[in-house]
């Protein structure tokens, strides 16, 4: 099974702040990698499909990166919108699976 | 408006049988594999399974095989989560969501683009 690792688990940070968050799958899952943020109360929300599509919507501050094994989340300019924890999934259409990493959680510095 | 609608909040006691719904509004779910997810408290998300509506196939999570039952009801929308017998540790947040695929090339791409507001279910003597 795939498993998928993210670092830190936390940080804070200020507003203004480029914030980086890193993922890792245990093996080469190509660009299957997608991003969601989640704030306290509410279900998660797509950011960042296929490694780096931009979701509709989503404001461009957010961008995704990596292939392969790496990939990262960041956000150039911290938003007070933008503390929440965030999710890195591994998804597989054949067969269908789906793994998340354990949760990066952001907050104020 | 597109949108999963959740049932709400549950109190059950161990031992006792529950399914929660998650209705499709605004769109047909009949053509959409629509999964669960599982949160426990101030934990992370978790897959539990999927369903795809219009032919009822249905994939477990190894970790959730055998302790959950994924069904859809097409006439009514809907897709259901549920266990024969509640434990403590079934108490969490459940999501359903919908996933979007799309195919580039070899390359079969996904994602759960729209979710539910999520069921809170408590398990508790």
């Amino acid at each position: 099974d795939i498993q998928m690792t993210q670092s830190p688990s936390s940080l804070s940070a200020s507003v203004g702040d480029r914030v980086t968050i890193t993922c890792r799958a245990s093996q080469d899952i190509s660009s299957y990698l997608n991003w969601y943020q989640q704030k306290p109360g509410n279900a998660p929300k797509l950011l960042i499909y296929a490694a780096s599509s931009l979701q509709r919507g989503v404001p461009s501050r957010f961008s995704g990166s990596g292939s392969g094994t790496d990939f990262t989340l960041t956000i150039s300019s911290l938003q007070p919108e933008d503390f929440a924890t965030y999710y890195c999934q591994h998804s597989y259409s054949i067969p269908k699976t789906f793994t998340f990493g354990p949760g990066t959680k952001v907050d104020i510095k | 408006e597109v949108q999963l609608v959740q049932s709400g909040a549950e109190v059950k006691k161990p031992g006792e049988s529950l399914k929660i719904s998650c209705k499709g509004s605004g769109y047909s779910i009949s053509n959409y594999w629509i999964a669960w997810v599982r949160q426990m408290p101030g934990k992370g998300l978790e897959w539990m399974g999927i369903i795809y509506p219009a032919d009822s196939d249905t994939k477990y999570s190894p970790s959730f095989q055998g302790q959950v039952t994924i069904s859809a009801d097409m006439s009514n929308n809907t897709a259901y989560l549920q266990w024969g017998s509640l434990r403590a540790s079934d108490t969490a947040k459940y999501y359903c969501a919908s996933l979007m695929e799309v195919t580039s090339g070899w390359r079969h791409y996904n994602w759960f683009d729209l979710w539910g507001q999520g069921t809170l279910v408590t398990v508790s003597s």
